[in-house]
Formats: structure tokens, C-alpha cells, sequence
């Protein structure tokens, strides 16, 4: 247990449905972060808060919405997504957004896009 | 092209045996890190070794950094079964925080 949760841990969803990520850190911490996890791609970094505050969209795609309601919950609120949308989603957490602070990652939730 | 890369990809050994991955990257960094992931599941923090340093061990773990030829390695000492697992390295870029990019992984197999 790294302190992170996610839920749901799997789900399938049709390109037309509006689902939620929920990811939940008992850490104390004040950034969180979304990572996406592609089968033979490196993971790639989606969104960084600090603070509750977006201080990093890595040009990703507008039916992907993040929401930060406070500094333990993070959501990815997930609309009409494409199949190459498949992939694991990665929470994360660590003390703040500067360097130099290791990153606290939950389970993951796999997502599979029909 | 991505700014950390692992080789091996794959590396397959015998329970014993000592196993070294490699990470290379092309920018300036602030710090390295190691991260290890059992399969489907979430990363696990191992190591993390600052620019200005040279070599870190923690356990059976052993990282060296040459910022000069922007590589690191890991070596994993007296492997077991348990080691079997992706290992990836991720680099912070000067000037960007804790905005971590992450090589493709090293795949280990440690065979009983």
C-alpha cells in the first residue's frame, strides 16, 4: 500500500459514456498528478496540481477533464474517448510539485475503451 | 524522442545473479529516479540520485550517475524471484519541477 488509492481499479466504458477516475492520497501531500500508461509507449505525464491548483496540462485532449477539489482527491472525468484511449491511468502524489520529491503512484485504473 | 531510455528492454537472469540496467537521457537534469512496477500495477519509488552526485546504494540497490554522459545505471545485487518486475528511470528537467518523464522500462525476469 503506497498510501494512494484509485478507483475503480477496472472499467469499460463505450465511446459515447461520461465516466469519472477517482483517486484518493492519504499522504499529507499537496501535488498530484495523472499519468496515462500506453501498452510500448513510455509513461506519459497528463496533468500536475499544486495546491489544488493546474499547473501543468501536457496537451492533452479536452475529453480528458481533470478536477482537483482539494489537496487528497483528484478526478479525471473521462467523455467521449477513442479506443486508442485504452490504456492504465496512474494517479500519483508527492510533497509538492518541485523537484527533487519522490512520487508516490496508486494502483491504477485500466481502462478500456469499446 | 523521449528524454529517458532503459536498456536492456528485456533482461532475463537466474535467482543469484546480478542484473544492471542502463538509462540513458538528453537533457539537463536536477535529479534521477528509479522506479520499479509489478505487472498491470502502480510505480514504486526505489532510488533517487541528485545531479551532483556520483553513486547511491540502498539495500541490494546500487545507481550511478554520469551527468557527462547523461546515463545512469542500476544494479540489482543477489537477484530473487520477487526482483521479477519493469524497471524505469525518470528524469527531471532543469527549470520544470517535479514534472517527471519516464524512459520506456527495462522488463527483468528472474528466474528461480
Amino acid at each position: 500500500e503506497t498510501g494512494v488509492t484509485q478507483t475503480p481499479r477496472h472499467l469499460v466504458m463505450g465511446m459515447t459514456n461520461k465516466k469519472s477516475l477517482k483517486c484518493e492520497q492519504h499522504l499529507g501531500h499537496n501535488a498530484m498528478y495523472w499519468y496515462k500508461q500506453s501498452a510500448k509507449k513510455p509513461l506519459e505525464l497528463m496533468f500536475v496540481y499544486n495546491f489544488k491548483e493546474q499547473t501543468e496540462n501536457n496537451s492533452v485532449p479536452s475529453r480528458f477533464s481533470p478536477e482537483c477539489p482539494n489537496s487528497s482527491h483528484l478526478f479525471l472525468h473521462l467523455h467521449t474517448l477513442q479506443p486508442e484511449d485504452s490504456a492504465l491511468y496512474l494517479c500519483a502524489s508527492s510533497q509538492t510539485s518541485a523537484s527533487s520529491y519522490e512520487q508516490y503512484f496508486g494502483p491504477g485504473t485500466r481502462l478500456t475503451v469499446t | 524522442s523521449q528524454q529517458g531510455e532503459e536498456d536492456p528492454q528485456a533482461l532475463s537472469i537466474q535467482e543469484g545473479e546480478n542484473a544492471t540496467m542502463n538509462c540513458s537521457y538528453k537533457t539537463s537534469i536536477n535529479n534521477l529516479q528509479w522506479y520499479r512496477q509489478n505487472s498491470g500495477r502502480g510505480l514504486v519509488h526505489l532510488i533517487l540520485i541528485r545531479s551532483n552526485e556520483r553513486e547511491k546504494h540502498s539495500g541490494r540497490l546500487r545507481v550511478t550517475l554520469d551527468t557527462s554522459k547523461k546515463s545512469s545505471s542500476l544494479l540489482i545485487t543477489a537477484s530473487r524471484a520477487a526482483d521479477t518486475a519493469s524497471y524505469f528511470c525518470a528524469t527531471d528537467k532543469n527549470n520544470a519541477g517535479n514534472m517527471l518523464t519516464f524512459g520506456g522500462g527495462t522488463r527483468l525476469m528472474v528466474k528461480p
